[in-house]
């Protein structure tokens, strides 16, 4: 168990639609990544928030945005769903700096209909 | 920027066989190395992480992997392949201040 909690486990959606992925991260962590896994395009980084702020940009949709709560947990919203959304979405999380090893949860797989 | 390539999409070893996955890297600053696990339905694990301080780096389940500067690689091995290792294997890279960049990945079958 790496101590990061995903939520939903499965999304299924429409084309047009809106959701929101939840993250919270391992105790004490204070990073929060998203990454996108799809078969063609592998693992892509969307973004990083550390401490509430966000930090890096990846490979982010401008439909897509995120945010980290004074909680530290984070939400990751995607909007106007298209077909080629479909993916597996996993949260991750790091103690400190870019070295230090990344913890991930079992992601949510999403499915746009 | 940064990259990892993985060659072999997918790879079958024997069990009991010798598990070879390669991985080139490209960065122009010193790196820090991670090989990472995934199961199906799962997260990704960490396997082990290269952070200069030893070229032979051992990890968790008897996997280990070499950093090579003059080959720009970070191939992972392990002696003797088991069915439980049967998993997508990722390559990853980070250098300076920018995020973990992952390889395509190895998809590794072990057959009985």
């Amino acid at each position: 168990d790496s101590g990061v909690t995903q939520t939903p486990k499965h999304l299924i959606t429409a084309t047009g639609q809106r959701v929101t992925l939840r993250c919270s991260p391992r105790s004490g962590d204070l990073s929060v990544y998203w990454y996108q896994q799809s078969l063609d395009q592998g693992l892509q980084f969307l973004i990083q928030y550390y401490n509430g702020e966000e930090r890096a940009k990846g490979n982010i949709l401008e439909r897509f945005s995120a945010q980290q709560f004074p909680d530290l947990h984070s939400e990751l919203n995607l909007s106007s769903l298209e077909l080629g959304d479909s993916a597996l979405y996993f949260c991750a999380s790091s103690a400190y700096t870019y070295q230090s090893p990344l913890h991930f949860g079992n992601g949510t797989r999403l499915t746009v209909t | 920027a940064q990259s990892v390539t993985q060659l072999g999409s997918h790879v079958s070893v024997s069990e009991g066989a010798l598990v070879l996955l390669r991985c080139n890297y490209s960065s122009s600053v010193p790196p820090y190395l991670f090989w990472y696990v995934q199961y199906p339905n799962q997260g990704l694990q960490l396997l082990l992480k290269y952070t200069s301080a030893a070229t032979l780096v051992k990890g968790i389940n008897g996997f280990e992997a070499e950093f090579k500067k003059s080959e720009t690689s970070f191939h992972l091995t392990k002696p003797s392949a088991h069915m439980s290792d049967a998993a997508e294997y990722f390559c990853a890279v980070v250098s300076g201040n920018t995020p973990l960049v992952f390889g395509k990945g190895t998809r590794l079958s072990v057959i009985a």
